[in-house]
């Protein structure tokens, strides 16, 4: 059991440039997420999907966008690179289906820099 | 809407000293509260949590009980050591608020053991 991946590690992006941030977890969960880790910020969320076919917007959507065509993927779509989103990108997912307060497995991290 | 308050960093300690990092929360239902422990270089992983009123989580030899009367999940430890410095982050999910899968997060505070 891998649990969540996300791929890359790093990235330095020129301003403009599109990029595909990688989200991949192997525990069959329904509920995944997108969030921005900024520093002495916390971490804000960008998007969330409930299951495949579903996406929907959290707090800090603007400049990105997402698609689940499977249970397992949950890519992060930046379209035209800003240095307003240099940060460390953070997958998460939980099981979903009961309203039990679950905890959410995290991914490693992407520190991505714009400049 | 939600927010979640926690104590400012940094926190510097000697190996063996209490432990405390105060959480206040706000919320329009009854929410589940946890803590969330990030090491240095990965993702954030769920220390411990609480689901009602007077719940006490505990892990790791770190505690914190839920407190309605003061909105309040205080974590502590009795001994802390050089392997728990770490950033700690306090979340709240709010069952009654439609929103029992997204958790809000404080700020984070940034902890650090010396020997």
């Amino acid at each position: 059991n891998a649990g969540v991946t996300q791929t890359p590690k790093f990235r330095i992006l020129k301003i403009g440039q599109s990029m595909t941030l990688q989200c991949t977890q192997d525990m069959n969960h329904n509920y995944m997420y997108w969030y921005r880790q900024d520093p002495g910020m916390g971490l804000k969320l960008i998007y969330y999907s409930v299951g495949a076919g579903i996406t929907d917007k959290g707090e800090v959507p603007n400049g990105y966008n997402v698609s689940r065509s499977t249970t397992e993927d949950f890519p992060l779509r930046l379209e035209l690179a800003a240095p307003s989103q240099t940060s460390v990108y953070f997958c998460a997912s939980i099981p979903g289906g009961t309203p039990i307060p679950y905890e959410q497995y995290f991914g490693p991290g992407t520190r991505l820099t714009v400049t | 809407g939600n927010s979640v308050t926690q104590m400012e960093g940094p926190v510097t300690l000697s190996e063996e000293a209490f432990l405390t990092i105060n959480c206040t929360y706000t919320a329009t239902g009854y929410p589940s509260l946890f803590w969330y422990v990030q090491y240095p270089g990965e993702g954030l992983q769920l220390l411990l949590k609480a689901t009602k009123a007077d719940d006490k989580g505990s892990n790791k030899g770190f505690e914190a009980t839920y407190r309605k009367e003061t909105t309040s999940f205080h974590l502590e430890k009795g001994s802390v050591q050089v392997s728990d410095s770490a950033v700690y982050f306090c979340a709240l999910s709010d069952l009654q608020g439609g929103s029992n899968y997204k958790l809000t997060f404080g700020k984070g505070t940034l902890l650090t053991v010396n020997p």
